[in-house]
Formats: structure tokens, sequence, C-alpha cells
């Protein structure tokens, strides 16, 4: 199975900031990485597919870069509502695995 | 729009098998090509995918499954295209397998000679305790 590391695990952040959050794979993939936004009682919603490509109606404040084995989702200026859990998930074989996530919360 | 609801007991017996149930909703769920996915998470833990089942515009080539090697000898997801539905049957259950259960559309993204999977729309989870 292809392992996944997210950094940092949590982040502590203010409304306005620009926040990174790093993906790293344990073999190379190309692009075929995903982010996902969880917040507790929702659905989750697809952010970035294919490493760069923002969902329809996703607000462009996100955007996903990399490739290969290391991968980022930068959310430009941090709106109250971004506050939640990220993954990343890998889709170059199955089974597909996600990252442990990352929770941005209020600083 | 397309929408996905999970339903099913949220307490379960050691030992005993799990049947949870994803209908879907403004639209048919026999059409795609699209992958059907179960995926689960368990507190505190990550994200762990369960395994897929396809559908096809095409019948003839709609069905055929995928399962997490991790769970291989104990998961079956099947098609109930009457009901718009896909099912999970999770079997011999532990303490471990208490998590919320997601079901989620896969669909593809096609660049060029590569294709990408990714999980487009998901149900808003149904949480499973497996204790006696």
């Amino acid at each position: 199975d292809i392992q996944m590391t997210q950094s940092p695990s949590s982040l502590s952040a203010s409304v306005g900031d620009r926040v990174t959050i790093t993906c790293r794979t344990s073999q190379s993939i190309g692009h075929y990485l995903n982010w996902y936004q969880l917040k507790p009682g929702k659905a989750p919603n697809l952010l970035i597919y294919a490493a760069s490509h923002l969902q329809n109606g996703v607000p462009s404040r996100f955007s996903g870069g990399g490739s290969g084995t290391d991968f980022t989702l930068t959310i430009s200026s941090l709106r109250p509502e971004d506050f939640a859990t990220y993954f990343c998930q890998q889709s170059y074989n199955t089974p597909f695995t996600f990252g442990p996530g990352t929770t941005v919360d209020v600083k | 729009q397309v929408q996905l609801q999970e339903s099913g007991p949220g307490l379960v017996k050691p030992s005993e098998t799990l049947s949870l149930s994803c209908t879907v909703s403004g639209g048919a769920l026999n059409s795609g090509p699209y992958y059907w996915n179960w995926i689960r998470h368990p507190a505190g833990k990550g994200l762990e995918w369960i395994g897929r089942v396809y559908t096809h515009e095409n019948f003839k080539y709609s069905g055929g499954t995928t399962y997490n090697p991790s769970l291989n000898s104990r998961v079956s997801i099947s098609l109930d295209t009457s009901k718009n539905q896909f099912s999970l049957q999770l079997t011999s259950l532990t303490a471990a397998d208490t998590a919320t259960y997601y079901c989620a559309r896969g669909l593809q993204h096609i660049e060029g000679a590569t294709s990408v999977w990714f999980f487009d729309l998901w149900g808003r989870g149904t949480l499973v305790t497996v204790s006696s």
C-alpha cells in the first residue's frame, strides 16, 4: 500500500492567514492526488483533484500543487468557514489511501 | 443534484454482520462510468477506503468490484438498481470496525493518457458502533 503523511498534523491560524498543508507519499504517484475537507456532521467535500484541478464550486482561494511524492494544499486567505480537517488521498492504485489529516483551528 | 444517503443500524454486536445501504437520489445509480465506494473513519484515526462497485450506462459492464485487501475476506459490495442503492456487507465484526461509514461516488478525470479517479460526492456518514 502507498503510505501517506501530512504536515503539520494541526495548525492554529487566523482569518486572512495564508495556510499551506503538505502531503507526502511513499512512492511516486504522478498527479494522482486529491484533497478533501471534512467537518463534523457534514459530508466530506472534494476541493482539489489530480493535484491541481479546482473542483467546481470550490472557492479560488484553495489551490493545489506538486507531483511525484510531494504535494501542497494552499488556502490563500483563510475564511471562517475553512476551519476544518483536510485530507489528501492517492488514487494511483488500489487500495486507495488517505493521509492522516491536518486540522486547522482558530488561533 | 445527485445526493447520497447512508442507512443502517447504529449498533451491531461483535461477530455479527454489518449491512449498510447508500441511496442515490437525483440521478441514476446505473449510469456513468462511475465507481460507488464505501469509506470509513474510526474516531481519532485516518480515513480507510473499503471498496467499490462499478457502473456504466451500458449495464453489461456494471457490477465489477474492488476491495481493500485488509478487509477482502470480510467485505462485499453490491448494486440494487431497482432501489437506486448500493450496499456494504462486513462480516465478523470486532470493536475495531467501530467507525463512521461513508458512501461516495467515484468520478474520473481524463487528461491525455491518464485517468485520475476521485470522490466527488459523499454522504454525511453513519456512525456504526460494534459493542455487546
